[in-house]
């Protein structure tokens, strides 16, 4: 079975950071691109960052270009997603969701998401 | 940016009504579309890839139609469980987008 599991969200402070994490089960993990998209509280979703297989490519939101990073350890089959200078628009959960294969596409399986709050 | 929009925001209806929501681009994006569903508390589910297609294990009811820069979802013989949030996504071109959602209550 196809599966996403995200962690690491939290309480962070503005100005501060931290590092999502979502483990995939279930599928060839280097052959498929991932993306991180998240939801704010009683808002829409709003892709957030995208890459590749093999983690030579990655594409941003303007909102966190410069802030966020993503990256990928194939070996370990785990997605991150790095966030510094976290601001209280942050503030949502994070979905990683992957596409049906290794070109850039829709996406067709989705964790559960893992919650950040930003507030002092 | 491919702007897209999507209406109605709410839609109110009744179980076995047929009901249609639309996602409209400000420019075209072929059939490069996806529509979702999302229940409170839950993660989105993927309905339909490529504008029309529809996923494996989505009822026959949901299908999706248009291409270009008018899109439609359609629910035909609305279930309990259809009342959800719906969202339209484009893929053509990053950065991906998504439309603002529709949500459909119980009339």
């Amino acid at each position: 079975e196809v599966q996403l599991v995200e962690s690491g969200g939290g309480l962070a402070q503005p100005g501060g950071s931290l590092r999502l994490s979502c483990a995939a089960s279930g599928f060839t993990f280097s052959s498929y691109a991932m993306n991180w998209v998240r939801q704010a509280p009683g808002k829409g979703l709003e892709w957030v960052s995208a890459i590749s297989g093999s983690g030579g490519s990655t594409y941003y939101a303007d909102s966190v270009k410069g802030r966020f990073t993503i990256s990928r350890d194939n070996s370990k089959n785990t997605l991150y997603l790095q966030m510094n200078t976290l601001r209280a628009e942050d503030t949502a959960v994070y979905y990683c969701a992957k596409n049906p294969g290794v070109l850039w596409s829709y996406m067709d399986v989705w964790g559960k998401g893992t919650t950040v709050t930003v507030s002092s | 940016v491919f702007w897209m929009t999507q209406s109605p925001s709410l839609l109110s209806a009744s179980t076995g009504d047929r009901v249609t929501i639309s996602c409209r681009m400000s420019q075209g994006i072929s059939s490069s579309l996806a529509w979702y569903q999302q229940k409170p508390g839950k993660a989105p589910e993927l309905l339909i890839f490529a504008a029309s297609t529809l996923q494996s294990g989505v009822p026959s009811r949901f299908s999706g139609s248009g291409s270009g820069t008018d899109f439609t979802l359609t629910i035909s013989g609305l279930q309990s469980e259809d009342f959800a949030t719906y969202y339209c996504q484009q893929y053509y071109s990053f950065p991906w987008t998504f439309g603002q959602g529709t949500k459909v209550q119980i009339k």
